[in-house]
């Protein structure tokens, strides 16, 4: 079965200082992984994905994560972030058979002036 | 292009009452999903329409839950009677076609069971 792991529950930044969100997963199969983000009072929106190809994607506003294999891995940095960035990520796999995403607990980063 | 609509999104009823979720995918996608994110935990598959078609329910906690969707348009969610472990936000999300495409989400229903 597949499954995402996201260790930290709340990140604490402050602005302008660099930040990195944890997501690991399990799985057997080719996967595609995926980070959205929840603003507040609002929906969940892509942020960004791997499908296949280069292993390092990034985002419009300055995110990028990296497809790492051998770490069954998915981290998201950013080199500095700002307060309009405190919001809810969630870390997600879509792959095999199941035509559904398997999320994360979520990681609440909170930017401080 | 409107995106995906939910209704209500708020709805605070009593244990053992009946409440309605419902969903507007964006128009053409044949992809309707449902997940619910219990308070701090993950956010988790309920389950998928291809069309008015049920694809995979597994994710359906158990039988008061039903889920319709009519015509291919719009689907329903409907708790009956509600509990309180069915407190949660409960999110619906569409898509064009499966496999690693971006399914779009809407802003979500937070029901509470008092």
């Amino acid at each position: 079965a597949q499954s995402v792991t996201q260790l930290d529950s709340q990140v604490p930044v402050f602005e302008e200082a660099p930040v990195e969100l944890r997501c690991n997963y399990s799985s057997s199969v080719s996967v595609y992984l995926f980070w959205y983000v929840q603003y507040p009072n609002q929906g969940l929106q892509l942020l960004l994905k791997y499908l296949s190809g280069s292993t390092l994607v990034e985002s419009i506003n300055g995110f990028e994560a990296e497809f790492n294999k051998s770490q069954t891995s998915f981290h998201l940095r950013k080199p500095s972030v700002h307060i309009s960035d405190t919001a809810e990520y969630f870390c997600a796999v879509y792959g095999g058979a199941t035509n559904k995403l398997i999320f994360g607990t979520g990681t609440l980063l909170a930017v401080q002036p | 292009e409107a995106g995906v609509t939910q209704f209500p999104s708020h709805s605070v009823i009593e244990k053992g009452q009946t409440v309605t979720l419902r969903c507007d995918p964006i128009s053409g996608h044949d992809n309707l999903y449902w997940y619910r994110r219990v308070m701090g935990k993950e956010i988790k598959f309920l389950l998928h329409f291809v069309k008015e078609s049920k694809q995979d329910e597994s994710g359906m906690p158990n039988n008061r839950f039903l889920a319709e969707r009519t015509g291919g348009t719009y689907s329903t969610l409907k708790v009956q009677p509600a509990e309180l472990e069915d407190s949660g936000v409960y999110f619906c999300a569409s898509s064009q076609f499966l496999q690693g495409t971006e399914a779009f989400f809407g802003q979500g229903t937070r029901l509470t069971v008092v």
